[in-house]
């Protein structure tokens, strides 16, 4: 049983487009994340819900708005795609992260490449 | 600067040797993370700890909070160990709390 699902794990699309990243979780957690990692291999969050509220918003263009139905999902819909944005996008969750032992699961990332 | 130093950048060393990567931040912290991740890409937490040491199997992880550092210990090192290790440290933001990662050690054991 896969903990932390995500679709697609490549994507490939041209500049401008407008795409969709899919997270499932079925750990029972209350907090998700989404992570990117640059060509550098360098991680940083852009996101972070807990019980289906946002609660981290690092600098991240607006052009990416993350969407939580529901505490088992949150999906990454990045509109007007352009080439820095190709990256690995990662999904992570954890019970809440304020409580002691809370580590993060992560899915297998997605690689988007913008041509 | 970044606010998270891992050192070295890559390591490569022979099967068999004792492995030490080290973590150095420079902020407070509420508890730090060690993460591998394999050529394939997957990542995995190996730890999580606030103080003291933690151990599994070959893996041993110690953190010093007066510091600000962390080492992550592998005995009896395998080819398998192979990969990119990544400390990151959880830090308060605005009330919520984030992890805030360092660069990663690559590491290679030859065989």
């Amino acid at each position: 049983d896969t903990a932390v699902s995500q679709t697609p794990k490549y994507l490939v699309t041209q500049m401008g487009n407008d795409k969709s990243i899919k997270c499932e979780q079925n750990l029972g957690h209350d907090t998700m994340y989404w992570y990117k990692q640059d060509s550098k291999k360098f991680l940083k969050i852009m996101f972070s819900y807990n019980n289906k509220e946002l609660i981290i918003n690092e600098t991240v263009p607006n052009r990416f708005s993350p969407k939580s139905p529901d505490k088992a999902h949150l999906n990454l819909h990045i509109n007007s795609l352009e080439l820095g944005d190709s990256a690995v996008y990662f999904c992570a969750s954890s019970q809440d992260p304020a409580r002691v032992g809370a580590e993060q699961y992560f899915g297998p990332g997605t690689r988007l490449t913008v041509t | 600067k970044n606010e998270v130093e891992q050192s070295p950048q890559n390591l490569t060393a022979q099967e068999g040797e004792f492995i030490t990567i080290n973590c150095s931040y420079s902020v407070g912290i509420s508890a730090l993370h060690w993460l591998q991740q394999h050529p394939g890409g997957g990542i995995v937490s190996l730890f999580m700890l606030s103080s003291g040491k933690k151990k599994h199997g070959r893996l041993i992880a110690t953190i010093n909070i007066q510091e600000k550092h962390s080492s992550l210990h592998i005995t009896a090192s395998h080819p398998r160990d192979s990969a990119v290790y990544i400390c990151a440290v959880r830090v308060a933001n605005f009330g919520n709390e984030k992890l805030t990662f360092g660069t990663g050690t690559r590491l290679t054991i030859i065989p």
